[in-house]
C-alpha cells in the first residue's frame, strides 16, 4: 500500500490529452514539493517534473504538473505512442522522514 | 555528462549479504545527495535510502529495519549500499539516483540499475 495514491492505469488516443492524479496528505504533498517520473521497463526512470510544476531541460512542454492542497496532477498533451510508460509521483513525507512514491500509473496510448 | 553506473548485484541466498556500488561522473559528487531506489518484479518504485553530500544526514525506509547501510566515498565519487540479512522480498532492481544539491525532494539523474536476486 503506497503512501501516495495513483490510478493503476489511464489510456487515451494519440494526439489527445491525459491527466494522472496523485493523492496524499498534509505530511507529504500538502507541505512538500511533488515530482513526477516516467519509467519504461528496463530503463532508468526519467525526471519529468520537479517542484510541482517545473520541467528539467529537455522535457517538452507537453508535460505539465500542478498541485492543489494534498493532491497533484501530471498532464500530458499531444499523446504519442512513445509516451506509453509507467508514471510515478514522489515527494518527501515529513512525518515519516522518508521519500514516498505513488504506486505508479500505466499509460496506454491506444 | 552526468553518469551513474551501478554494480554489485547478483544472486544471493536468504540471510546473505551483498554490497552495491554506484560510480558517479560528470558532476561534483560531494555537492549532491545520493539515493537508492528499488523496484521489485511487477511492483512500483520504492525508496530505500538517502545520504547527504558529506554524509551528515542519512535516511532509510522503515521497512529495512536496520539491515541496509548507505555510505559514500567522495574521494572515489562512489555511493554504496551494504545489504545484510537479505530476504526474498529484497529481490529487485536497485537504482542509484542523484538528488538536487543537498536535498532529496526529487531525483534528477538515475543509473540503469543492478539486479539483486535473493533465492536459495
Amino acid at each position: 500500500q503506497s503512501v501516495l495514491t495513483q490510478p493503476p492505469s489511464v489510456s487515451a488516443a494519440p494526439g489527445q490529452k491525459v491527466t494522472i492524479s496523485c493523492s496524499g496528505s498534509s505530511s507529504n504533498i500538502g507541505n512538500n514539493y511533488v515530482s513526477w517520473y516516467q519509467h519504461l521497463p528496463g530503463t532508468a526512470p526519467k525526471l519529468l517534473i520537479y517542484d510541482n510544476n517545473k520541467r528539467p531541460s529537455g522535457i517538452p512542454d507537453r508535460f505539465s504538473g500542478s498541485k492543489s492542497g494534498t493532491s497533484a496532477t501530471l498532464g500530458i498533451t499531444g499523446l504519442q505512442t512513445g509516451d506509453e510508460a509507467d508514471y510515478y509521483c514522489g515527494t518527501w513525507d515529513s512525518s515519516l522522514s522518508a521519500v514516498v512514491f505513488g504506486g505508479g500509473t500505466k499509460l496506454t496510448v491506444l | 555528462e552526468v553518469q551513474l553506473v551501478e554494480s554489485g548485484g547478483g544472486l544471493v541466498k536468504p540471510g546473505g549479504s551483498l554490497r552495491l556500488s554506484c560510480a558517479a561522473s560528470g558532476f561534483t559528487f560531494s555537492s549532491y545527495s545520493m539515493n537508492w531506489v528499488r523496484q521489485a518484479p511487477g511492483k512500483g518504485l520504492e525508496w530505500v535510502s538517502s545520504i547527504s553530500g558529506y554524509s551528515n544526514y542519512v535516511f532509510y525506509a522503515d521497512s529495512l529495519k536496520g539491515r541496509f547501510t548507505i555510505s559514500r566515498d567522495n574521494a572515489k565519487n562512489s555511493l554504496y549500499l551494504q545489504m545484510n540479512s537479505l530476504r526474498a522480498e529484497d529481490t529487485a532492481v536497485y537504482y542509484c539516483a542523484r538528488g538536487p544539491g543537498n536535498s532529496w525532494y526529487y531525483f534528477d539523474y538515475w543509473g540503469q540499475g543492478t539486479l539483486v536476486t535473493v533465492s536459495s
